[in-house]
């Protein structure tokens, strides 16, 4: 069964502070992998989409990884903001149609106290 | 910021209700789609269509129903709604072959 496992579940950390996220999946094959940003009562909205041959990219403050051997993928938040308190949700998608059967993770909610 | 719009954002309404979730995008995509979504929960795809008068069911069994007349419309119906509709549904739309883009929901509660 094609799966998508975020952690950890919730996350809570001081302003400034650097966070990491993490998203383990089975989906194959393999298309692409997306991060969402979902702020609380809205729509998510895009920060990094990763190929297979890519392994890192980057937007702004958030750094995402790629290991498509390991199935891993990683999204790295520097000196958190209070804005970054969001839900964060890996996406897959598989090869099936031109935009793939995508597979949601149930997200990570991330904290920011200043 | 994508131009892909819902309304109402919030509806309070009681059983057996007819209710129609609208989602209209003005970037001119033939894709579009609609997720439910619970709390703690991931995005579940409910309907999903490619172009105009085609529509298909998605993963998740749904009561609801959608239409594609035009290309920028997108709506949900609910015939009889029930507690068990409560939740938030996302309508989203895609014209390149990795883009998605997601309007800012509508949150539905049946009481």
């Amino acid at each position: 069964k094609n799966q998508v496992e975020q952690s950890p579940q919730s996350l809570i950390i001081l302003e400034g502070k650097n966070c990491t996220l993490q998203c383990n999946y089975t989906v194959s094959p393999f298309s692409n992998l997306r991060w969402y940003k979902q702020d609380t009562g809205r729509g998510p909205v895009s920060l990094t989409i990763m190929t297979f041959s890519e392994n890192t990219k980057s937007n702004g403050r958030y750094t995402a990884t790629l290991d498509a051997d390991t199935k891993q993928s990683s999204l790295h938040i520097t000196a958190s903001q209070l804005s970054d308190s969001a839900s964060y949700i890996c996406v897959v998608s598989d090869r099936g149609s031109t935009l793939g059967r995508l597979y949601f993770g149930r997200g990570t909610q991330l904290t920011v106290w200043p | 910021e994508a131009d892909i719009y819902q309304t109402p954002r919030y509806l309070v309404i009681g059983t057996g209700k007819k209710i129609t979730l609208e989602c209209s995008q003005t970037m001119g995509h033939d894709k579009m789609y609609w997720y439910q979504q619970d709390p703690g929960m991931e995005l579940h795809l409910i309907h999903y269509s490619y172009g105009v008068n085609s529509t298909e069911k998605g993963d998740l069994s749904s009561e609801s129903t959608v239409s594609r007349i035009r290309t920028e419309h997108f709506p949900l119906t609910l015939e009889s709604a029930r507690p068990s509709h409560t939740s938030q549904y996302l309508c989203a739309s895609s014209g390149g072959r990795w883009e998605l883009f997601f309007g800012e929901g509508s949150r539905l509660t049946v009481l």
